[in-house]
């Protein structure tokens, strides 16, 4: 089975802190998301990435970077956080070939900005 | 840009009757459709995906969604509700490379004893 690990499930951090959350698939997939998952409005892409050092702004990246220095770890950054980014971030991955890109999520992570 | 529509916010079935959660599609070329799950204060299963072939698609847990062009429509059905289906429903199109998928607000599905 493929597993998506978020090392932080829940987090409390003031405002203007930066914050930085940690993604782990053990699947040697090519492609890791962070989605944003809001009430009402669904899941929202941040940012992606398709290999090491690469990536691809998503549909809400104002406010966040994003970091991928190894292929099986994927790092969203708050660079300086704001009561609006309180949310729950979710990691996910999938593999570029074969299965026509499943995406395999992670359990979460739960962010209160104070 | 592809997009997915939800049109109801919660559907409340008793357990024993049959479950369909609503989703249409917008897209320009074949759609790639899915269906995921979430469990309170969990992140999202799979539950099923439509690329070609049968318009039924099975999936997990005894869901399985039907695939109609004419309708732009893509619902997620199940014969018999249990209490344990009671989740948040969404339904998924792929945008575009690199296997991104753009969702839908969700549905919250409530199955009563």
């Amino acid at each position: 089975d493929v597993k998506v690990t978020q090392s932080s499930r829940y987090l409390v951090k003031r405002t203007g802190e930066k914050v930085f959350l940690e993604c782990v698939q053990d699947m040697d997939h090519e492609n890791m998301f962070w989605y944003r998952q809001d009430p009402g409005l669904g899941l929202r892409l941040i940012y992606f990435s398709y290999d090491v050092k690469m990536k691809e702004k998503g549909d809400i990246p104002e406010g966040y970077s994003v970091s991928r220095e190894k292929k099986e770890r994927f790092s969203l950054i708050l660079e300086s956080a704001s009561t609006n980014q309180t949310s729950m971030y979710l990691c996910a991955s999938s593999s570029t070939f074969g299965g026509l890109n499943t995406i395999y999520f992670g359990e979460g992570s739960w962010l209160t900005v104070v | 840009a592809q997009s997915v529509a939800q049109p109801e916010d919660q559907v409340n079935v008793a357990e024993g009757n049959p479950l369909t959660v609503k989703c249409t599609y917008s897209v320009s070329g074949n759609p790639y459709l899915f269906w995921y799950v979430q469990y309170p204060n969990r992140g999202l299963q799979f539950l099923l995906k439509y690329i070609t072939g049968d318009n039924l698609v099975k999936g997990s847990y005894g869901f399985e969604a039907e695939f109609n062009k004419s309708q732009t429509s893509f619902h997620l059905k199940k014969p018999s509700a249990l209490v344990s289906d009671s989740a948040l429903y969404f339904c998924a199109v792929r945008d575009g490379g690199w296997g991104k998928l753009q969702f839908g607000a969700g549905t919250q599905v409530v199955v009563t004893p």
